[in-house]
């Protein structure tokens, strides 16, 4: 079993759509939890931090599920630019340095 | 914009050429890192670097080099590469979190790497 998974996509949705992903992660001693989008051929950028309580930055909003061992993403009023790979990234308590990527998510938002 | 910046953006080198790949941050991080990254998946951690000290190598061939001279600057020497080593490299900066890493890294935008 992998140790981050995602559902790779693509996910295809208009303009102005709602649209959420899920992370599962498999290690309970992960610690620190972030999203990443990656433009193709381009480097990872932050997207953002994940934390226990839910966060949101303005269209984005991610949650957290210790128990379930799951994290979420939903973007509202999805936007062209919005089209790009979501990474789905744990940190794990012992291994402090190091990050672990899902495979990634990738969307597509149409006109 | 990227506040990691690596040179060169593209580099195409025979089996036999040695080359440097460098990157450079200015905000202040104390760990740098190198990823390798293939088609479609992603990143791979090769080394980190804690307050300019190797502290993490992941079983990466000895044809790569790591080299932190100082706090800003990481570079990565490259000698005898395999046509398999052709990829996107990346560098990346993160603070040094309390008890270790556990921060956010930042990478920039990588050097796309092609063996002959």
């Amino acid at each position: 079993r992998k140790e981050v998974e995602q559902d790779p996509g693509p996910f295809n949705v208009p303009e102005g759509a709602t649209v959420a992903f899920n992370c599962t992660y498999s290690n309970s001693a992960s610690q620190s939890f972030f999203w990443y989008r990656q433009d193709c051929r381009k480097e990872p950028k932050l997207l953002m931090s994940v934390y226990s309580s839910g966060n949101e930055d303005g269209r984005f909003t991610a949650q957290l599920n210790r128990a379930s061992q799951y994290i979420s993403l939903l973007i509202r009023d999805s936007k062209l630019s919005d089209s790009a790979t979501y990474l789905c990234v744990v940190i794990m308590v012992d291994s402090s340095y190091k990050l672990i990527f899902g495979s990634g998510t990738r969307l597509l938002v149409r006109p | 914009d990227t506040e990691v910046t690596q040179t060169p953006k593209h580099l195409v080198m025979g089996m036999t050429n040695k080359k440097s790949l460098k990157c450079e941050q200015h905000m202040g991080h104390r760990a740098m890192y190198w990823y390798k990254q293939k088609a479609k998946k992603p990143p791979e951690l090769m080394f980190v670097y804690s307050y300019e000290k190797l502290s993490i190598n992941e079983s990466v061939p000895s044809r790569f080099s790591p080299e932190c001279p100082n706090s800003s600057l990481l570079n990565l020497h490259l000698h005898a590469l395999q046509p398999e080593d052709s990829a996107l490299y990346l560098c990346a900066s993160s603070h040094v979190g309390a008890g270790g890493g556990n921060q956010p890294q930042h990478f920039g935008d990588g050097t796309r790497l092609s063996i002959l």
